[in-house]
């Protein structure tokens, strides 16, 4: 059964600073891993998209790569901002129908 | 607009009350999905469906149903609701299941009395 990890589960960091956040999966056999961002009551919200052949995708300030042999992902945030402040999920599809397994998520705390 | 639509957004129901949480999108993607998301538990896959007429059962299926009529609607339903059902709700769609970004509905919360 797939699972998947998210850590840490909280970071608070001073605005302008560089923050990784981590996803760790078990099975490596995924069609692709997505990044969403979750605030308070919302939504998700798409941040990026990684295709299992593709090692990393950017957009911004984000940078997301895929590492499938050794079952990571990390997404790198630039320059934070207060209003990045939120949780952010990580998916694996590993399935082409479609089955996911979400983490558990990182809340992030950007403080000004 | 491009979106994924629920409704209702609240509801509160007693136990074995049946409801039905409807979805819909406007992208004509052919792949959708059904999540809870609970406090410690994150968000868990209930179902979902490739195609019309095609559904998959989740990590968590059991008390729900699901059907896939039309390619836009995809409405979950709870026959006899029970507490434990209490939860945020979320439906998802992408242009293919495997393959494509996820874009989420804004949620459902359910209350089960």
């Amino acid at each position: 059964k797939q699972e998947v990890t998210q850590i840490p589960a909280a970071l608070s960091v001073p605005e302008g600073e560089n923050l990784v956040l981590n996803c760790s999966f078990t099975d490596s056999a995924i069609y692709n891993l997505q990044w969403f961002r979750q605030d308070p009551g919302k939504g998700l919200t798409s941040l990026l998209l990684i295709q299992s052949s593709q090692r990393e995708q950017t957009s911004g300030r984000l940078n997301a790569s895929l590492d499938k042999s050794s079952g990571r992902s990390t997404l790198y945030i630039a320059a934070s901002q207060p209003g990045d402040s939120a949780t952010y999920l990580c998916a694996v599809v590993h399935t082409n129908a479609g089955k996911s397994t979400f983490g558990d998520g990182t809340t992030l705390t950007v403080k000004p | 607009e491009a979106q994924v639509t629920q409704n209702p957004r609240y509801l509160i129901t007693v136990t074995g009350k049946k409801l039905t949480v409807t979805c819909s999108q406007n992208m004509n993607h052919e792949y959708m999905s059904w999540y809870r998301q609970d406090p410690g538990l994150g968000l868990r896959q209930i179902y979902y469906s490739m195609n019309v007429e095609v559904t998959d059962k989740g990590d968590v299926p059991e008390g729900y149903k699901v059907s896939r009529k039309e390619k836009r609607n995809f409405p979950l339903i709870l026959e006899s609701p029970s507490p434990n059902q209490t939860s945020l709700y979320f439906c998802a769609s992408s242009l293919f299941g495997g393959r494509s970004e996820q874009f989420f509905g804004p949620g459902t919360r359910l209350t089960v009395l």
